[in-house]
């Protein structure tokens, strides 16, 4: 496809069980980046990849939040013994390359709707 | 520590008439990149326009235009003509180059554009 994908679009899940959310970045992208939009609140950044390796982790809240990246392109992040509070929109966006230019515009996927009940 | 500040949580404006959305930024870092991004209520986030710390000019995407006013730190969003289609969440962003490529966004400004 032409954009960033996500899925599922939308998980409901119990209180303690262990999620996992999918990004396909756009084709040829190599940089990655998860972020978390709770209800009514702006982005909050959790981890950026560049290529398979992540650089900066540290938005990521919990040790109960990991993320990899295989082959530069799908990303999973994995949320364990998930809280209510882990409720929100996880964001997935890519862009050509992290670069050392502060200008690359990140395409951002239409999010996976958490729900922890 | 970077900070990004939108005071507005809400603005109206009436269909064809100019809004400005207002965003304030903090970095030490002397290379920074702004970004607007608009939200609709279908909820994916939409790219609409950047602005370097090094450039001369103020940005310009057709109806979008960026205030930048480096010494005040301020980075406005100028919508003119608005459209009914434009009514949506708007998030400022800031980049900066030491920061890890870390995007920081703000707490962003609903825009609501009556007929």
């Amino acid at each position: 496809g032409a954009g960033v994908s996500q899925s599922p679009s939308n998980k409901v899940t119990e209180k303690g069980k262990d999620v996992e959310l999918r990004c396909d970045p756009i084709s040829g992208h190599t940089a990655l980046y998860w972020y978390r939009q709770s209800l009514g609140q702006g982005l909050e950044f959790l981890i950026y990849f560049q290529g398979n390796s992540a650089p900066d982790k540290s938005g990521l809240p919990s040790d109960r939040f990991s993320a990899e990246r295989t082959g530069g392109s799908v990303s999973t992040l994995t949320i364990q013994r998930t809280q209510q509070e882990d409720s929100a929109v996880y964001l997935c966006a890519s862009s050509l390359k992290a670069a050392r230019m502060s200008q690359e515009t990140q395409y951002f996927g239409p999010g996976t709707r958490l729900l922890v009940l | 520590a970077q900070k990004i500040t939108q005071t507005q949580p809400g603005m109206f404006v009436q269909e064809k008439e100019a809004v400005t959305l207002d965003c304030t930024y903090d970095t030490s870092d002397p290379s920074y990149g702004l970004f607007w991004y608009k939200q609709p209520s279908s909820g994916e986030m939409i790219f609409l326009i950047y602005q370097g710390s090094y450039d001369q000019q103020n940005a310009t995407e057709g109806r979008y235009s960026l205030n930048f006013q480096k010494a005040r730190k301020s980075a406005n969003l100028v919508i003119s003509a608005s459209q009914l289609g434009d009514s949506a969440m708007y998030f400022c962003a800031m980049r900066v180059n030491t920061g890890g490529f870390k995007t920081i966004f703000g707490a962003g400004t609903r825009l609501f554009v009556k007929a």
